[in-house]
């Protein structure tokens, strides 16, 4: 079955433990990217994936890090997570170009205490 | 500036009625592409249909479409016979970005509830 799938699911952690949220999809899609989600606001970028070894900022990539090593994986890391990082996240990928559609993972929520 | 504009917080209709969800979008991009997805309670994002740029007509999948006025940069979208599983929010979103689609920005989001 094509999918993206994150993990973990849910995640209660205190401020400034260092956490790893994976992505993983089996679609052989060039381009991931991960979003935050929080009420009002919609989704917005953090990262994003052109390729492996290729990333690029979104609009709020303040306090997140990434990292493609492998085409499949896109890991969203969080090296000193803050409570002003508690939130939905999604991970999606897609082919490349305007035309195509982004596939989402099931999202995690995260809350930084 | 604001991308994506879904002037609509929450709208309510009543089953089997129709219902559109504004979505106005800005891009100096002549070429992009507008997406929907539906985020029902459970929070999965399904998408829902597609309209391209350089497209002459409305798309249509089953009881969506979408109402593209490309002068007035507006791509609303249009539930008919609505069903109480169609509940949930609704996302606008564009693509841009050259070939590549690189840039993928969504609206805020309109919370539809459809009352028995």
């Amino acid at each position: 079955e094509a999918q993206v799938t994150q993990n973990p699911r849910y995640l209660i952690t205190v401020t400034g433990k260092k956490l790893t949220v994976t992505c993983s999809q089996n679609m052989n899609h060039e381009y991931m990217s991960w979003y935050r989600q929080d009420p009002g606001l919609g989704l917005r970028q953090i990262y994003y994936s052109m390729n492996v070894e290729v990333t690029d900022k979104g609009d709020v990539p303040e306090g997140y890090k990434v990292s493609r090593k492998e085409k499949r994986n896109f890991p969203l890391i969080l090296e000193s997570p803050s409570p002003n990082q508690t939130s939905l996240y999604f991970c999606a990928s897609s082919l490349f170009g305007r035309t195509n559609e982004q596939f989402f993972g099931p999202g995690t929520r995260l809350t930084v205490l | 500036a604001q991308k994506i504009t879904q002037t609509q917080p929450g709208m309510f209709v009543q089953e089997k009625e129709a219902v559109t969800l504004d979505c106005t979008y800005d891009t100096s991009d002549p070429s992009y592409g507008l997406f929907w997805y539906k985020q029902p309670s459970s929070g999965e994002m399904i998408f829902l249909i597609y309209q391209g740029s350089y497209d002459q007509q409305n798309a249509t999948e089953g009881r969506y479409s979408l109402n593209f006025q490309k002068a007035r940069k507006s791509a609303n979208l249009v539930i008919s016979a609505s069903q109480l599983g169609d509940s949930a929010m609704y996302f606008c979103a564009m693509r841009e970005g050259n070939n590549y689609g690189q840039n993928f920005v969504f609206g805020p989001g309109t919370r539809l509830s459809v009352l028995p």
